[in-house]
């Protein structure tokens, strides 16, 4: 079992929509979280970035962390045709005073007009 | 202008070859990182480097050899290259070693004929 789960979809929805998208994670010793956007031919983009558990809310995102489940969301409003795009989570943890990153394999998002 | 580029964009070559990515920022930042990201969208850490200095070397085959001549450069060597070896590497850098924010190139895509 990989130690970061996210389904790679893709995940299809009209303009307007709420997204839901969601990674599960089995490494307790994960401290800290991310999410970004990755377009096609792109490097990732940083969206959002969470310490703690609880919401994190940027302009039409939203993140989302619940340690106890091991489970972390970001949530779209009103999602827009230019947020097609692959979504990956990842998350730290400290080893030797390094920050460790791992990332999930990516959701695929497409919005329709 | 472009904080992380890396060259060549893509790389195409044979078997038993060796290779060199470059990468370099220009963000002033003391940390940079290589990924390699495989054909199901995994993105996983090799190496990372802060100020010249190695800090992170994950599972990877002793075949790579990053190099960091300064702050500002960190370059991979491939050696001996295998069907495996496929790939996008993305170099990335972060203002420190600590749990900052990375911000990536667009991304090598490597061919092994």
């Amino acid at each position: 079992q990989k130690e970061v789960e996210q389904d790679p979809g893709p995940l299809s929805v009209p303009e307007g929509a709420i997204v839901s998208l969601n990674c599960t994670y089995s490494n307790s010793a994960f401290q800290y979280f991310m999410w970004y956007r990755q377009y096609s031919r792109k490097g990732p983009e940083l969206l959002m970035y969470t310490y703690s558990s609880g919401n994190k809310e940027d302009g039409r995102f939203t993140a989302q962390v619940d340690k106890s489940s091991k489970y972390i969301s970001l949530f779209i409003r009103d999602s827009q045709p230019s947020d097609s795009a692959t979504y990956l989570c990842a998350m730290r943890y400290v080893s030797g005073g390094s920050y460790i990153p791992t990332f999930g394999r990516g959701t695929s998002l497409i919005v329709h007009p | 202008d472009t904080a992380v580029s890396q060259t060549p964009k893509y790389l195409v070559t044979q078997m038993g070859n060796d290779k060199s990515i470059k990468c370099e920022q220009n963000l002033g930042h003391d940390t940079m990182y290589w990924y390699k990201q495989d054909s199901k969208k995994f993105l996983k850490i090799m190496f990372s480097y802060n100020n010249k200095e190695l800090i992170i070397n994950e599972t990877v085959p002793n075949r790579f050899s990053p190099k960091s001549p300064d702050k500002a450069h960190l370059n991979l060597h491939i050696n001996s290259l295998e069907l495996g070896d496929s790939a996008v590497y993305f170099c990335a850098s972060s203002p420190s070693a600590g749990n900052q924010p990375q911000h990536f190139g667009d991304g090598t895509r490597l061919s092994i004929l």
